[in-house]
């Protein structure tokens, strides 16, 4: 069953707007991680964000903030201000479990970003 | 934040030829690293989890005898694809964390890998 759930292959956002990006997660424990990772098209990924299970807040990075809604299992990434940079492949990503080293991280499919000039 | 590096970072290969991929921590100690392969347009597909010293734990589906994997030390794991064919023809990636339980994971830079 598909663990990490984002359904928008493709968005694309005028300059300087702001954007979100879906992402809905199943698990049944208790303790869990959310991230999201951006990968242009250099192919490095690069971490975003990170959103545990049991933080009351929502996390936010300079323009990036996590829209946590744990009743609905939803970790949406919101950009605000999209500058052209921001073009890129967008991945939502889940640790299940409690934290630790070798906890594994599976990744959605991914949203392809691009911001119009 | 945490450097993770990769050797080589593309690599062109004929059919039945095995490929060494390394991974390393530059700046921290890993326990464990993660291996994922992504094929064009697609996701990351974690293949493995690499423990230092103990046998890599596979994921369902991916042939350990295929993709060696090999944590020689706290900074070092290595991939190897023996007898690659095109169909292993894909993005490689690995990944660490401190060891720490931190948060973030820090990826490297990827290896493409193409076999003719």
């Amino acid at each position: 069953a598909q663990k990490i759930t984002q359904t928008q292959p493709g968005m694309f956002v005028q300059e300087k707007e702001a954007v979100t990006l879906d992402c809905t997660y199943d698990t049944s424990d208790q303790s869990y991680g959310l991230f999201w990772y951006k990968q242009p098209s250099s192919g490095e990924m690069i971490f975003l964000i990170y959103q545990g299970s049991y933080d009351e807040q929502n996390a936010t990075e300079g323009r990036y903030s996590l829209n946590f809604q744990k009743a609905r299992k939803s970790a949406n990434l919101v950009i605000s201000a999209s500058q052209l940079g921001d073009s890129a492949m967008y991945f939502c990503a889940m640790r299940e479990g409690k934290r630790s080293s070798a906890s594994k991280i599976i990744f959605g499919s991914g949203t392809r970003l691009s911001i119009r000039p | 934040g945490a450097v993770v590096s990769q050797h080589p970072s593309w690599v062109i290969c004929k059919s039945g030829t095995s490929v060494k991929i390394e991974c390393r921590s530059l700046d921290f100690q890993a326990t464990t690293m993660f291996w994922y392969r992504q094929f064009p347009k697609q996701s990351l597909m974690l293949m493995a989890t690499s423990n230092e010293g103990s046998k890599a734990t596979y994921e369902q589906g991916v042939e350990k005898d295929k993709f060696l994997i090999n944590h020689a030390s706290l900074t070092l794991s290595t991939l190897t694809v023996t007898s690659a064919h095109p169909e292993d023809s894909s993005f490689y990636i690995c990944s660490a964390r401190s060891g720490r339980g931190e948060n973030e994971q820090f990826f490297g830079p990827g290896t493409r890998l193409t076999v003719l």
